[in-house]
């Protein structure tokens, strides 16, 4: 049963920390998007790669977050340092060559305190 | 650019009623059209999409929704809820192989 792995799954640090998360996309998919849930702004795109090149990134705060592609295997988003403000659920999601559609993970719920 | 307005951000409607989810969407190329659920606790689930061809189409568990392209419109309908439909919906639009933007969401209540 192929799907898009997140970890971690739940996450809770302190202001000023760094915070990684980690996406594994489905095997032979070529496009990873990253997608930030609140409830004021509901689904932001924060960013997206096409066959591990970032194609915009223009949704994301440029001084604290960073995303990347090390391999086509993993995907990561890095917060440093985290503010209370970044606190929300964060989404990945692939899709196959060719066509377009979004198979999302589970989430990373994440809490800065 | 492209851009979603759902027009609803709740919806309550009686168990077995038929409901109707509006999505208005703006672009400027041709787009695609899409529909997700959110489950609580639970990633975006495709419902269905509209790529090309029929206008009426039809997804899983029961959903359908119409492309009207000159209305902008792609609005989701079910003849008959069930209370498992409680969840959140997504109407989403999105250039071919481009990034896909969402609406804000729509809450769907069923009363028992």
């Amino acid at each position: 049963d192929a799907r898009v792995t997140q970890t971690p799954r739940d996450k809770v640090t302190e202001m000023g920390q760094e915070v990684t998360m980690r996406c594994q996309p489905i095997l032979g998919h070529n496009t990873v998007f990253w997608y930030r849930q609140t409830m004021m702004q509901g689904l932001e795109l924060l960013a997206y790669f096409r066959n591990r090149a970032p194609l915009d990134d223009s949704g994301m705060p440029k001084d604290r977050f960073s995303a990347e592609m090390p391999d086509a295997t993993l995907a990561t988003l890095k917060i440093q340092p985290s503010e209370p403000r970044d606190s929300a659920v964060y989404f990945c999601a692939s899709g196959p060559e060719g066509d377009t559609e979004a198979f999302f993970g589970q989430g990373t719920r994440l809490t800065v305190v | 650019a492209q851009s979603v307005t759902q027009l609803d951000s709740q919806v309550p409607v009686f168990e077995e009623a038929p409901v109707e989810l509006r999505c208005n969407y703006s672009s400027s190329v041709s787009v695609y059209l899409f529909w997700y659920v959110q489950y609580p606790n639970q990633g975006l689930q495709l419902l269905l999409k509209y790529l090309s061809g029929s206008t009426l189409v039809k997804g899983i568990n029961g959903f359908e929704a119409e492309f009207n392209k000159s209305q902008t419109s792609f609005h989701l309908r079910k003849p008959s809820v069930h209370i498992s439909d409680t969840a959140e919906y997504f109407c989403a639009v999105s250039g071919l192989s481009d990034k896909i933007i969402f609406g804000k969401g729509t809450r769907l209540h069923i009363l028992p």
